[in-house]
């Protein structure tokens, strides 16, 4: 089975910190996703990488950076965490091979908190 | 640009009944279509997708799902509704003219079974 794992479930952290989540995939997948869930507004892409050392932006990028450095993570940075980024994380993979036709699969998600 | 609309926030029913969760869809080509789940503090499950071919697509756990391409419509139903099932639902799309691109998701619709 496909795993994709986050380093943490749960995160409480201050204004101003900066801020790293970390996503592992096992299975070789080329694409990777950050998503951000809140509720009413379903699930909106930060960013998305479909190699090493290369990021695109999603619908939402503004205070968040992006590290890939080996195929098989993909991290998440906020810069100088804000109260407005509280928030469920969600990490997602796929593979490129039958492009469009594959679906992604989610790791557990984080849940941070920003106080 | 592709689109999702889930028009239900929540839907209730009685267990043992069929259940019903709608989602329509827009895109430019054809449309490459995806469920998910979603329990309690958790990540995303991939349920069944729609690419080609027949329309009614069976999936985990019971559920199948109809594309109705004059509608542009990709309804998740159940024959007999479980306690279980009860849970946060997501339909998502990608267009096939736009190749290997981030899935596109919808706002989701809570789904509550009652006893």
């Amino acid at each position: 089975d496909v795993k994709v794992t986050q380093s943490s479930r749960y995160l409480v952290k201050r204004t101003g910190e900066k801020v790293f989540l970390e996503c592992v995939q096992d299975m070789d997948h080329e694409n990777m996703f950050w998503y951000r869930q809140d509720p009413g507004l379903g699930l909106r892409l930060i960013y998305f990488s479909y190699d090493v050392k290369m990021k695109e932006k999603g619908d939402i990028p503004e205070g968040y950076s992006v590290s890939r450095e080996k195929k098989e993570r993909f991290s998440l940075i906020l810069e100088s965490a804000s109260t407005n980024q509280t928030s469920m994380y969600l990490c997602a993979s796929s593979v490129p091979g039958q492009g469009a036709r594959t679906e992604a699969f989610f790791g557990q998600g984080t849940r941070l908190t920003v106080v | 640009a592709q689109s999702v609309a889930q028009p239900e926030d929540q839907v209730n029913v009685a267990e043992g009944n069929p259940l019903t969760v709608k989602c329509t869809y827009s895109v430019s080509g054809n449309p490459y279509l995806f469920w998910y789940v979603q329990y309690p503090n958790r990540g995303l499950q991939f349920l069944l997708k729609y690419i080609t071919g027949d329309n009614l697509v069976k999936g985990s756990y019971g559920f199948e799902a109809e594309f109705n391409k004059s509608q542009t419509s990709f309804h998740l139903k159940k024959p007999s509704a479980l306690v279980s099932d009860s849970a946060l639902y997501f339909c998502a799309v990608r267009d096939s003219l736009r190749g290997n691109t981030p899935l596109v998701f919808g706002k989701g619709t809570r789904l509550s079974v009652i006893a």
